[in-house]
């Protein structure tokens, strides 16, 4: 089945280690993001990809870094800097053509204590 | 950069009720999206409109995109306790325009069904 797929589900990490939360798609799409939710604040953007080496920031992508080696993968490292780490993060993915929807994969919560 | 007003933000019904909630913005959008989003997963696409005035169903679902492309609604008839979750509103400006990748969301509307 196509989809994106997000690793792992739930993943526990000590402040002022960086940790690498993985998602893959296969459905051939061009673009990729990321997103981070907290409670009450809806989705906000961390980082997008529209094409394959290339990458940009959205509106909080201090403390976060990405690449965009393979077209399938999109990789979301949260560094030590920042600040509130802890929040439920979400990949997601899209055609380049026009107007093409935007399509979820199912979440990394990320525990820093 | 544009903003998406999504109401209400919660709805208490009861079971069978029919559930209507909105997104207006200040900004003109190409394209609407509906998603629901159950707890701890990612949000699955309902609806996509892509015309001014176009009305489209999905089973008991049925959303509208604006005729002045700056409000959309979401319905949902005879509610049922899989319904619960939370709906969220998206609109598209075009590719890479308006926002920094031309997508902006709402909020979220917090559906809870009282048996």
């Amino acid at each position: 089945d196509g989809g994106i797929t997000q690793s792992p589900k739930y993943l526990f990490r000590k402040e002022g280690q960086n940790v690498t939360l993985s998602c893959e798609q296969n459905l051939n799409h061009d673009a990729m993001y990321w997103y981070r939710q907290d409670p009450g604040q809806g989705l906000r953007l961390i980082y997008y990809s529209q094409i394959v080496n290339d990458f940009q920031k959205g509106d909080i992508a201090e403390g976060y870094s990405v690449s965009r080696e393979k077209k399938e993968s999109f990789p979301l490292t949260v560094t030590s800097a920042q600040k509130n780490p802890t929040a439920f993060y979400l990949c997601a993915s899209r055609q380049s053509s026009y107007n093409s929807p935007l399509h979820f994969g199912n979440g990394t919560r990320l525990t820093v204590t | 950069g544009q903003q998406l007003n999504q109401s209400p933000q919660s709805m208490f019904i009861q079971e069978g009720e029919d559930v209507s909630m909105n997104c207006t913005s200040s900004s003109i959008f190409n394209t609407w999206l509906w998603y629901k989003q159950d707890p701890g997963e990612g949000p699955v696409l309902l609806i996509a409109l892509y015309k001014a005035g176009e009305l489209t169903s999905n089973g008991r679902l049925t959303a509208q995109f604006g005729i002045t492309r700056k409000d959309s609604f979401l319905n949902i008839s005879a509610s049922i306790p899989s319904d619960v979750g939370i709906y969220f509103c998206a609109g598209q400006s075009s590719w890479g325009g308006g926002g920094a990748d031309g997508l902006t969301f709402g909020k979220g509307t917090h559906l809870i069904i009282q048996p």
